[in-house]
This record gives structure tokens, sequence and C-alpha cells, in this order.
């Protein structure tokens, strides 16, 4: 079975602008989380979706925004980006949305801004 | 709200040395709790999590961990270090009634010396 797939892997952005990535899951998971990685910051939850429903949001402004297909598949988009923003964006996906199951990683999306 | 805490951001053990990793948390509820594991360019990949059956939970690559509600910890361990188990590790909580959340402590850098 194919592993949770982020793309793109890498993207460079200017401050100000925009950007969408992209996750697909585990071939049957209907959950998909999102968390930010910094070395200031850690691991943060950005937000989960369950059936294309929003069932979870952190605290993040609402420049971070997402949202989930009917085929499971889930994007991020950050609008005006800063530099602050630079940082590992890594998608999960679960089976359910219970946190009985396991969360499935990607490898992430390393974003910088300029 | 929910928080972990990860005792020491780096770890330095011999190979074959006990593998001591300490995480503590708090949570108004009782939990769901994760040991997650990170190698270089990667994401996170799960090496094992209480769900409230056994206390003593064993996972992948020889780690353990045990629950203590008393000491509110989560502590990793594994009898003999390997080179391969350099990497970053992270404790994870979850409420167990609100989806995939997870709040990540701060991680630990694993260091193994030949």
């Amino acid at each position: 079975k194919a592993g949770v797939t982020q793309t793109p892997r890498y993207l460079i952005k200017t401050r100000g602008q925009q950007v969408t990535l992209s996750c697909s899951p585990i071939s049957g998971h209907r959950s998909v989380s999102w968390y930010q990685q910094t070395p200031g910051q850690g691991l943060q939850f950005l937000f989960e979706y369950f059936s294309e429903t929003q069932r979870n949001k952190g605290n993040f402004p609402g420049r971070f925004s997402g949202r989930q297909f009917s085929n499971s598949r889930s994007e991020m988009n950050v609008s005006t980006l800063e530099l602050g923003d630079s940082a590992l964006y890594l998608c999960a996906s679960s089976l359910e949305g219970t946190g009985l199951y396991e969360q499935y990683f990607g490898p992430g999306t390393r974003l910088t801004v300029t | 709200a929910q928080s972990v805490t990860q005792l020491g951001s780096h770890v330095s053990v011999s190979e074959g040395a006990l593998v001591l990793l300490r995480c503590n948390y708090s949570s108004s509820v009782p939990p769901y709790l994760f040991w997650y594991v990170q190698y270089p360019n990667q994401g996170l990949q799960l090496l094992l999590k209480y769900t409230s059956a056994a206390t003593l939970v064993k996972g992948i690559n020889g780690f353990e961990a045990e629950f203590k509600k008393s000491e509110t910890s989560f502590h990793l361990t594994k009898p003999s270090a390997h080179m391969s188990d350099a990497a970053e590790y992270f404790c994870a909580v979850s409420p167990n009634n609100a989806g995939n959340m997870l709040t990540f402590g701060g991680g630990t850098r694993l260091m193994v010396k030949p």
C-alpha cells in the first residue's frame, strides 16, 4: 500500500505570496491532519479534516486554511506569506478520527519564504 | 489544555547501553500517549502508543514505554542502543475523545556513540 504523499517536497516563495500544499492520504483513510515543524516552535497542530469537514483547528492565524476533497485528498493554503512561515509542513492520515488509530505521516513539504 | 514535556533535548549513549528518554504530560482527561521517531529529512514514524489498555507498551525496534498515571509520565526505554537508533524522538498526547489532534513535546535528539 502506498504511503502518504505530499507535493511538492520543496518550495521557495517570496514574502507576501500565497502557497498551496497537497497531501494524498493512504487509500481508505478518511482523516487528514496537518502539522507545522520549525526549530523554534517545534511540532504544532494546524488542523484536522475528517470526511471533508474541519474537525479541529490549532492556534494559527486565519492566513492558514485547508480543505479536504471527497477522495480524502487534502490541501492547505497559506496566504500573505511571512518569513516566519518557513517550516516543514507535515501531513498525516488515519483510518478513522478517534485517536485510537495510528496516524501515518508523509515526508513533508519544506517551505522557504524569502 | 494538554502539554508535554520532554526532559533533555539531547541524550547521548554508547552503543549497547540503556536508552531512557523522558516524557511527562499534563491533561485534564485520560489521554492517549504516543512516541514517534523522526530520521533526517523524513516524516514521523510511530514507535508505540498507549490507549488505556496495558500500562507497559511494547513498540517497534525493541522500544517500550510505561504509562504511570501517578507520575504523569510515559518514559521510553530500550535495553541496548544500536547505531541505527540515532534520531529525534517525540512524545505526543491527544485527548481520547477529540479526534487526531496531537500535542507534541519539544523532542529529544538521541546520539549513539560507537
